[in-house]
């Protein structure tokens, strides 16, 4: 049962364009969302967060889109750079809570 | 940077034995959790800790597995009888009281049960 899902598991994109990370879900009680990067032999790295009451929060070059009505979120990374590379999760819980469900991750790779 | 700490970075065991994964959160943080990712898979929560005890837990925590916070730093999950099916990485995460929903992630603990 995949509550979050990232259908794609990689995207290359060139630097300096933009990276658009997209994330789907199914429980509509998810009220809040995390996207984290990940490098390899690293734990996760908090990036961006947003809350259901919102539909856009952005950090510097991070946006992240909600659209509540088709239970998608996006993470925008304008530009890209070759640091961005990296497997980026979504996640996600219910009731603000502290049980975050993750997507599988989709890998990033910015070519320079 | 404060940063979150997790030792070792590696452990080997045979099955049955107990484990005990260790994680020092960022001193200021009162809410501390595990996670696991089995290679290949995603990353799943398995319990949420705070003012001494469990607040959230998954289905993956069952009976074999149990936490603690021995003293002011230290943040134990232990495993009881690990199976090979424990194998994964595991990560401890802490937030800061303020931000509840911003985790701060350890580097992970590699668990390889023979």
């Amino acid at each position: 049962d995949q509550q979050v899902k990232q259908n794609s598991p990689s995207l290359s994109v060139q630097e300096g364009r933009i990276s658009i990370l997209n994330c789907d879900y199914t429980n509509s009680m998810f009220d809040y969302f995390l996207w984290y990067k990940k490098y390899p032999a690293e734990g996760p790295t908090f990036l961006i967060s947003i809350s259901s009451i919102k539909d856009k929060n952005e950090d510097g070059r991070f946006t992240v889109f909600l659209n509540k009505s088709a239970k998608h979120l996006s993470l925008h990374i304008v530009p890209s750079q070759p640091g961005d590379s990296a497997v980026y999760f979504c996640a996600a819980s219910e009731n603000y809570g502290q049980n975050f469900v993750f997507g599988p991750g989709t890998r990033l790779s910015v070519l320079p | 940077e404060p940063e979150v700490t997790q030792t070792p970075s590696h452990q080997v065991t045979q099955m049955g034995q107990e484990v005990i994964l260790r994680c020092v959160p960022i001193s200021n943080h009162l809410y501390f959790y595990w996670y696991r990712q089995i290679l290949g898979q995603k990353v799943e929560f398995l319990v949420s800790f705070y003012n001494n005890e469990i607040s959230e837990k998954s289905e993956i925590f069952d009976d074999q597995f149990s936490v603690e916070r021995p003293d002011g730093s230290n943040f134990t999950l232990k495993i009881r009888s690990t199976k090979l099916e424990d194998s994964a990485m595991y990560f401890c995460a802490s937030n800061p009281r303020q931000l509840q929903n911003t985790q701060y992630f350890g580097p992970g603990t590699r668990l390889t049960v023979l």
